[in-house]
C-alpha cells in the first residue's frame, strides 16, 4: 500500500525558515517524480514544486521561487520541502503528492499544516 | 502559465441526478487534464487523467471528455459520497496549475 507522510509543519514567524518532509513506502520511490501541493484554508490547491526521479531537475511556483528548495534522498525514500522567508501568504497544508508513469499526482499525503503569523 | 477557468462555481443537485463540470484552459492543454476529487479534510484523490481515462478504483459514473481547451467531468447519478469539490489539473506546460474548483452540493 502505497504511504506519503508529511511532517514539520507547524507556527512560524514572518521571515522564518521551516522544513517539510515526506517519508513514502509502499513503491520504488526512486523511480518516481515527486510534488508539493499547497493549499491555503478554505481555497484551492496551489502546485508548489516538482522535482524528478534522480533528484536533478526541478521546477517551482514563481510564488515560491528563490525561497522554497524541494530535494530528495532516495536512500531514505524521503522528500523534502525546505522553506526560507516565509510570508503570511504561505499559510496552508501542504501536500506531498507522487506523480506517476504518466504524469499525474496519483497518491496524495494527508497533509501537514503550515502557519505563518506573528 | 496556463489559467485553468472551472464553472460553475457552486452546483446544487440531488442524489441521483446528473452533474456535468466545465473546465476552460487558456490556451491548449491538448488531452493532458486531470480531475480530482476532494472532500473535506481529505487530501486530493485523481479521478481522470488524460482528459477521459479513469484512474484505478473510480466507479464508472464519473467519466471525463474533451481536448484542447475545453473539458468536461460528468458524474452520471450523483452517490451521496460524490458531493465534494472538484478540481481539474494541466500537466501540458511548467506550472502545473489547478482550476478554482466547483463544489457538488447537496440541494
Amino acid at each position: 500500500e502505497v504511504q506519503l507522510l508529511e511532517s514539520g509543519g507547524g507556527l512560524v514567524q514572518p521571515g522564518g525558515s521551516l522544513r517539510l518532509s515526506c517519508a513514502a513506502s509502499g513503491f520504488t520511490f526512486s523511480s518516481y517524480a515527486m510534488s508539493w501541493v499547497r493549499q491555503a484554508p478554505g481555497k484551492g490547491l496551489e502546485w508548489v514544486s516538482n522535482i524528478n526521479a534522480g533528484g536533478v531537475t526541478t521546477y517551482y511556483a514563481d510564488s515560491v521561487k528563490g525561497r522554497f528548495t524541494i530535494s530528495r534522498d532516495n536512500s531514505k525514500n524521503t522528500l523534502y520541502l525546505q522553506m526560507n522567508s516565509l510570508r503570511a501568504e504561505d499559510t496552508a497544508v501542504y501536500y506531498c503528492a507522487n506523480r506517476d508513469n504518466s504524469g499525474w499526482l496519483d497518491y496524495w499525503g494527508q497533509g501537514t499544516l503550515v502557519t505563518v503569523s506573528t | 502559465e496556463i489559467v485553468l477557468t472551472q464553472s460553475p462555481a457552486t452546483l446544487s443537485l440531488s442524489p441521483g441526478e446528473r452533474a456535468t463540470l466545465s473546465c476552460r484552459a487558456s490556451q491548449s492543454v491538448s488531452n493532458y487534464l486531470a480531475w480530482y476529487q476532494q472532500k473535506p479534510g481529505q487530501a486530493p484523490r485523481l479521478l481522470i487523467y488524460d482528459a477521459s481515462n479513469r484512474a484505478t478504483g473510480i466507479p464508472a459514473r464519473f467519466s471525463g471528455s474533451g481536448s484542447g481547451t475545453d473539458f468536461t467531468l460528468t458524474i452520471s447519478s450523483l452517490e451521496p459520497e460524490d458531493f465534494a469539490v472538484y478540481y481539474c489539473q494541466q500537466r501540458r506546460n511548467w506550472p502545473l496549475t489547478f482550476g478554482g474548483g466547483t463544489k457538488v452540493e447537496i440541494k
